[in-house]
């Protein structure tokens, strides 16, 4: 059974700082990754999604890569700000429409 | 604008009650998900569909029940037999294929059910 683990569960950084969130997942045989953000009490916006044969996707700030041989996906958020503070969730698909597998998911903040 | 939307944004349930919580999409996406979000444990898979008339048990699918009578709609009936309902719950679509590559899943604003 695929299971997704995000390492740290919660970070703290001053405004400006770059930081790595990181995501693995115990089967490397999926069929995308995709990064999302959570404000408190909503819903999930989706920030990047890469495709099984990707190595990486970046949208502004943000760039994640993959490297499923490993297992592993990052989050890489380049000059924080206070706004970016948030739940950041990783979740991998095994095929087709079949459901996301989520993590538990990294709660950062970033301190003005 | 296309998206999900999920109603009522809180509800409050009472002891032996059954309650239905809406979710209605207009992204023409075939496949929809319920999840629930309890603090500390992310998002775990109640029950899913990928097309009318069909859908699929997830990880915690006791206690619940849906429907899926048109593409446009997932609803999700929340019955006495499931005895801690408090949590947050989060609709879902999506369609694997659009000019051949996966689209990102879309998330409705949730709805936050409570007990009386």
């Amino acid at each position: 059974k695929q299971e997704v683990t995000q390492i740290p569960a919660a970070l703290s950084v001053p405004e400006g700082e770059n930081l790595v969130l990181n995501c693995s997942f115990t089967d490397s045989a999926i069929y995308n990754l995709q990064w999302f953000r959570q404000d408190p009490g909503k819903g999930l916006t989706s920030l990047l999604l890469i495709q099984s044969s990707q190595r990486e996707q970046t949208s502004g700030r943000l760039n994640a890569s993959l490297d499923k041989s490993s297992g592993r996906s990052t989050l890489y958020i380049a000059a924080s700000q206070p706004g970016d503070s948030a739940t950041y969730l990783c979740a991998v698909v095994v095929s087709g429409n079949t459901p996301l597998v989520f993590g538990k998911g990294t709660r950062l903040s970033v301190i003005a | 604008d296309g998206g999900i939307t999920q109603s009522p944004k809180y509800l409050f349930r009472k002891e032996g009650q059954n309650v239905t919580l809406s979710c209605e999409q207009n992204l023409n996406h075939d496949a929809m998900y319920w999840y629930r979000q309890d603090p500390g444990q992310g998002l775990r898979l109640i029950y899913y569909s990928q097309i009318v008339n069909d859908f699929q048990k997830g990880d915690i699918a006791e206690g619940y029940s849906v429907s899926r009578e048109k593409k446009e709609s997932f609803p999700l009936t929340v019955t006495s037999a499931q005895k801690n309902p408090t949590a947050f719950y989060l609709c879902a679509s999506g369609s694997s294929w659009d000019r051949g590559l996966n689209q990102p899943q879309h998330f409705g604003d949730g709805t936050r059910l409570s007990i009386l």
